[in-house]
């Protein structure tokens, strides 16, 4: 069965510091994976996803995520923390032979000025 | 373009009540989904909706949940009798279809945050 492991539920960055959130898949087949961001009040925004062309991808708001098959890794980066990012954030993986969302725990990350 | 709006945001409720959430996707979208995500877990798959059309409800907790999508438009979700464990966030999703149909980009409303006193 596929699945997403998200690790550490609350990440705190500083302002200006590099944002990782990691995520794992576990998958039989190729998986395409997903990374959602919610705001207080808002729905589910996607930030990017990977459907099996580049390895890297960009997304929203200066994130970007790089798949690695061998680490069964999808981690999502941010090269500087802005106030804004703060939020939390989902990993998901759509499911073989249909198109629902399985999603990791969240990470809700505070930004520390 | 509208995105995914949900009724009510929050809903307090006595155990053993009715409520009805309801969801209209983006316009044009022919597939619909309802997601929960109960405190401290997961947010999880209920069902999803082709046009009118169950294709899958195979997250449905139990036979309380009715969800429904006359039209093809809006959807609702009900709860009947409720329970305690029903409290949680539900989320609505939609999307067009695409022909790869694991790569469409779903698009969520803010939830409907329900509480089961």
């Amino acid at each position: 069965a596929q699945s997403v492991t998200q690790l550490g539920s609350h990440v705190s960055v500083s302002e200006g510091a590099l944002v990782l959130l990691r995520c794992n898949y576990s998958s039989s087949v190729p998986p395409y994976l997903f990374w959602y961001v919610q705001y207080p009040n808002q729905g589910l925004q996607l930030l990017l996803k990977y459907t099996s062309a580049a390895t890297l991808v960009k997304g929203i708001n200066g994130f970007e995520a790089e798949f690695k098959k061998s680490e069964t890794s999808f981690h999502l980066t941010k090269p500087s923390a802005h106030m804004s990012d703060a939020a939390e954030y989902f990993c998901a993986v759509s499911l073989y032979g249909n198109n629902r969302l399985a999603f990791g725990k969240g990470n809700q990350v505070v930004v520390i000025p | 373009e509208a995105g995914v709006t949900q009724f009510p945001s929050h809903s307090v409720i006595e155990k053993g009540q009715t409520v009805t959430l309801r969801c209209d996707p983006i316009s044009g979208h022919d597939n619909l989904y309802w997601y929960r995500r109960v405190m401290g877990k997961e947010i999880k798959f209920l069902l999803h909706f082709v046009k009118e059309s169950k294709q899958d409800e195979s997250g449905m907790p139990n036979n309380r949940f009715l969800a429904e999508r006359t039209g093809g438009t809006y959807s609702t979700l009900k709860v009947q009798p409720a329970e305690l464990e029903d409290s949680g966030v539900y989320f609505c999703a939609s999307s067009h279809p695409v022909a790869e149909i694991r790569t469409d980009t779903q698009y969520f409303g803010p939830g409907t945050r329900l509480t089961v006193l």
